[in-house]
């Protein structure tokens, strides 16, 4: 079982729709919660990061964490063409280094 | 402000020779990573380094990968023998801190080996 999973689509929505992503993990350690964009022939690019539980919002991006289930969600409103890339999800325990475990990535298509 | 530079863009080797890549920072940046993305996974970390001290290398194949940071600056990665399954974007990343949660990433070196 890897350390982290996610699905890797394809998603494809059209142009306005609520998209949302999502990782489940197993090391109830992790403490810190990433979303990375990566474009084809890309390096990743960070959206966000969250610590511990809750919630936080960054425009259209909106990030959730629940270390109860062990899973966290990405939520992007009113999504654009623009918004098709890979959307990674990493996660992070002080007791390892702070070293981040990627998920796999999943492919999002916005549709116009 | 500048970012991640790295190079070359692309490498085609074949297998048994040896490759070397190359990066250079954000100014400033003393945290410096390597990942390795292969095809449809997420990016894993090779090596960090704090300034040109090694941090973690705990996932370096170390019988054929080799890093060195040089005055805490540029970087290199160097492979020697490659594989088949070294095929992969090795992307170099840095940060301010060492925590790793604010990295910055280049665009990433494309390596593959016939």
């Amino acid at each position: 079982q890897k350390e982290v999973e996610q699905d890797p689509g394809p998603l494809s929505v059209p142009e306005g729709a609520i998209v949302s992503l999502n990782c489940t993990y197993s090391n109830s350690a992790f403490q810190y919660f990433m979303w990375y964009r990566q474009y084809s022939r890309k390096g990743p690019e960070l959206l966000m990061y969250t610590y511990s539980s809750g919630n936080k919002e960054d425009g259209r991006f909106t990030a959730q964490v629940d270390k109860s289930s062990k899973y966290i969600s990405l939520f992007i409103r009113d999504s654009q063409p623009s918004d098709s890339a890979t959307y990674l999800c990493a996660m992070s325990a002080l007791e390892y280094g702070n070293k981040l475990v990627f998920g796999a990535g999943t492919i999002l298509r916005v549709k116009s | 402000e500048a970012g991640v530079a790295q190079s070359p863009r692309y490498k085609i080797i074949e297998k048994r020779q040896s490759v070397a890549f190359w990066c250079n920072p954000i100014s400033g940046h003393a945290t410096l990573y390597w990942y390795q993305q292969i095809l449809g996974q997420g990016p894993k970390l090779l090596i960090q380094f704090q300034n040109n001290g090694v941090v973690d290398d705990s996932q370096l194949p170390k019988d054929r990968f080799s890093a060195e940071r040089l005055k805490g600056v540029d970087s290199t990665l160097k492979i020697q023998p490659a594989k088949l399954e070294d095929s992969a974007v090795y992307l170099c990343a840095s940060s301010l801190v060492r925590t790793g949660r604010e990295a910055f990433f280049g665009q990433g070196t494309r390596l593959t080996v016939v």
